[in-house]
């Protein structure tokens, strides 16, 4: 099984901040990461999918790249509603299964 | 505008079988994955399988032994059962649709949208 790492596991930052996600996985990947925000008590969005075309709607200072091994998120100015966790997720094409990142909780410095 | 809503018992007795179904509005539940997946209170999240039109279905090797999906296109769902259920599958239960994109190198897979959740304790 293809496991997966993100870092930090949290962060604390101010609003402004450049942020940067790392999610890595334990071997190289065929397929595309997704990455999801979720707020307490409320389902995760979608924010990135093929590792960096932005949904429709999330705001452009969320950007994505990265392939192989290692993957990042970047917030480029945070905003006070962007406090949250953040997961990646990948799909494994050998096993047809999905792999979600321990996650990433971004909170206020 | 595709939605997605979990219903079923939010309490279940150990060893019993967790039931869950999801009601897809706004689109048509005979095309994309259908999935489930749960986030035990404070943890990460756990996918627990899909199923698609054609009757084909991916379960996570770690619970396959325990659960069994299936799919109404006539109610426009689909549901989750969860055989055996013990504390540890207390969590919240999400449903999602599962989009596909092969960009002519590699695939992608991805949820859109989510159910809001739904929690499910195991307790007797």
């Amino acid at each position: 099984d293809i496991q997966m790492t993100q870092s930090p596991s949290t962060l604390s930052a101010s609003v402004g901040d450049r942020v940067t996600i790392t999610c890595r996985a334990s071997q190289s990947i065929s397929s595309w990461l997704a990455w999801y925000q979720q707020k307490p008590g409320k389902a995760p969005k979608l924010l990135i999918y093929k590792a960096s075309s932005l949904e429709t709607g999330v705001p452009s200072r969320f950007s994505g790249s990265g392939s192989g091994t290692e993957f990042t998120l970047t917030i480029s100015s945070l905003q006070p509603d962007d406090f949250a966790t953040y997961y990646c997720q990948l799909y494994d094409t050998y096993s047809q299964g999905f792999t979600f990142g321990p996650g990433t909780k971004v909170d206020i410095k | 505008q595709v939605q997605l809503q979990e219903s079923g018992p939010g309490l279940v007795q150990p060893s019993e079988t967790l039931s869950l179904t999801c009601t897809v509005s706004g689109g048509s539940i005979r095309s994309y994955f259908w999935n489930w997946i749960r986030q035990p209170a404070g943890r990460g999240l756990e996918w627990i399988g899909r199923i698609y039109l054609t009757g084909g279905k991916n379960y996570n090797p770690s619970l396959k032994s325990r659960v069994t999906m299936s799919l109404d296109t006539s109610k426009h769902q689909f549901s989750l059962n969860l055989s055996s259920v013990t504390a540890a599958d207390t969590a919240v239960y999400y449903c999602a649709r599962g989009m596909e994109d092969f960009d002519g190198d590699r695939w992608s897979n991805w949820f859109d949208p989510w159910g809001q959740g739904t929690l499910v304790t195991v307790s007797s």
